[in-house]
């Protein structure tokens, strides 16, 4: 019940596309769900982040969408580019405490 | 701002053999969590500090792992003996305080032979 599921896997896109990344969660105890980009011989880095209160959240090029009936939320990626090919990583906290619980990521790859 | 350290970058050992990783997190930074991440995975929280205590090692294998905060500074993570399981990135992070946004430095890659 701790789990985040993350797809796809791995994720190619053209320079310009929309790259979609999916995750599911079954802990309705999650109240906060934010997305982590790892480069390679780096750290993950905070993306942006959303609560169960709001559908959707966008910060520059990056949307969140949260359905929490369906307990899926999904990160959008407008005008992608080569610059953005990384790891993502969802994520989900458990109220109450600071655990984040990642999902298995995405590799994406933005072709020129 | 400087961001967490972690040093060695790198490690390469036998099996069986200890090893040591350190970190330096974000000044002021109360909280410091160690992560393991396996290859093509997401990271997995080890132990997390609250300064100088260790207040969730649920997930810290303690047969074999140990960690230390001296004065809620830096911190230290030993395996002792290693395995070739244990072939990974080791992350630390930090936070500000508990709840807020977690800060991650560049991770220890062990390769245990």
């Amino acid at each position: 019940q701790q789990q985040v599921k993350q797809s796809p896997q791995s994720l190619i896109v053209q320079k310009g596309g929309i790259p979609i990344i999916n995750c599911a969660y079954e802990n309705t105890a999650f109240d906060y769900f934010p997305w982590y980009q790892q480069f390679p011989g780096k750290g993950p880095a905070l993306l942006i982040a959303i609560r169960p209160d709001v559908s959707e959240k966008k910060e520059g090029r990056f949307t969140i969408s949260f359905n929490k009936s369906a307990k899926q939320f999904s990160l959008h990626i407008m005008d992608s580019q080569p610059g953005d090919s990384a790891t993502y990583f969802c994520a989900a906290v458990v109220q109450g405490a600071q655990k984040l619980v990642f999902g298995q990521g995405t590799r994406l790859t933005i072709n020129p | 701002e400087a961001g967490v350290v972690q040093s060695p970058r790198y490690k390469i050992i036998e099996k069986k053999q200890p090893v040591a990783f350190w970190c330096n997190p974000i000044s002021g930074h109360n909280t410091l969590y160690w992560y393991l991440q396996n290859l093509g995975q997401g990271p997995e929280l080890l132990i997390r500090y609250e300064n100088e205590e260790a207040v969730d090692d649920s997930q810290l294998p303690k047969d074999r792992f140990s960690a230390e905060r001296l004065k809620g500074v830096d911190s230290t993570l030993k395996i002792q003996p290693a395995e070739l399981g244990d072939s990974a990135v080791y992350l630390c992070a930090s936070s500000p305080r508990w709840r807020e946004e977690q800060f991650f430095g560049p991770g220890t890659r062990l390769t245990v032979l």
